[in-house]
């Protein structure tokens, strides 16, 4: 059954680093997202992506961070300066498509990043 | 209002029992209601999901219940298992976004053998 992956499992970096994180959605899905998981809270969304551009973002996804699709299978997320508040599991989904056409189709989630900010 | 209010917290139930959890939502625009299933070091995995179009959806040991008027829908294990012992989110996605999901709180549950 195919599946989202993501590398790596665990990233830990110091405040003020950049990371990226990668993620390889399914192949012939055309809508991404990242969410992420603060220790013990729920699932926050952060930027749905479609055609190469972002299509919505949340209020978490200011200007530190950024996402790209720089070929056509990896997805990634790179927080340019992190910060303690930044520590999460960030999760990679896909799907084939939005619910623009009325129609819903599952979200497939990566076994997320565990970021660590020091 | 972006929120969906998920209870309860945790829940303890016995195996062969009914674990039942429940959401309320303010936005009607939502249009899309589904719950996710968790494990510990997994990304959530679709459970089973609605339309505000029908009252009630069943999928094997799994129930959502779905009450437009009152805004609120909840999620029935029959027969829970300690298998089923996992976080559950509920999660609700609006008419015309990008399928963007908005999840509940969570719910750790845990069925005792």
């Amino acid at each position: 059954e195919p599946e989202v992956t993501q590398t790596p499992s665990h990233q830990v970096t110091q405040m003020g680093q950049e990371v990226i994180l990668r993620c390889v959605p399914i192949s012939n899905h055309l809508y991404f997202y990242w969410y992420r998981q603060i220790l013990g809270q729920k699932v926050e969304f952060l930027v749905s992506f479609y055609n190469n551009e972002i299509s919505e973002k949340s209020e978490i996804f200011d200007d530190q961070f950024s996402v790209e699709r720089p070929d056509g299978s990896n997805f990634t997320l790179k927080i340019r300066s992190t910060k303690l508040e930044d520590s999460a599991m960030y999760f990679c989904a896909s799907t084939w498509a939005a619910n623009i056409a009325g129609g819903y189709y599952e979200q497939y989630f990566g076994p997320g990043t565990r970021l660590t900010v020091t | 209002q972006q929120q969906v209010k998920q209870s309860p917290q945790s829940l303890i139930v016995q195996k062969g029992g009914i674990s039942i959890i429940n959401c309320a939502y303010e936005n009607t625009a939502f249009d899309y209601f589904p719950w996710y299933q968790q494990f510990p070091g997994k990304g959530p995995a679709l459970l089973i999901a609605i339309r505000p179009d029908v009252s009630e959806k069943k999928e094997g040991r799994f129930t959502i219940s779905f009450n437009k008027s009152a805004k609120q829908f909840s999620l029935h294990i029959m027969d829970s298992q300690p298998g089923d012992s996992a976080t559950y989110f509920c999660a609700a996605s609006m008419g015309g976004s990008q399928g963007n999901l908005i999840f509940g709180k969570g719910t750790k549950l845990s069925v005792k053998p």
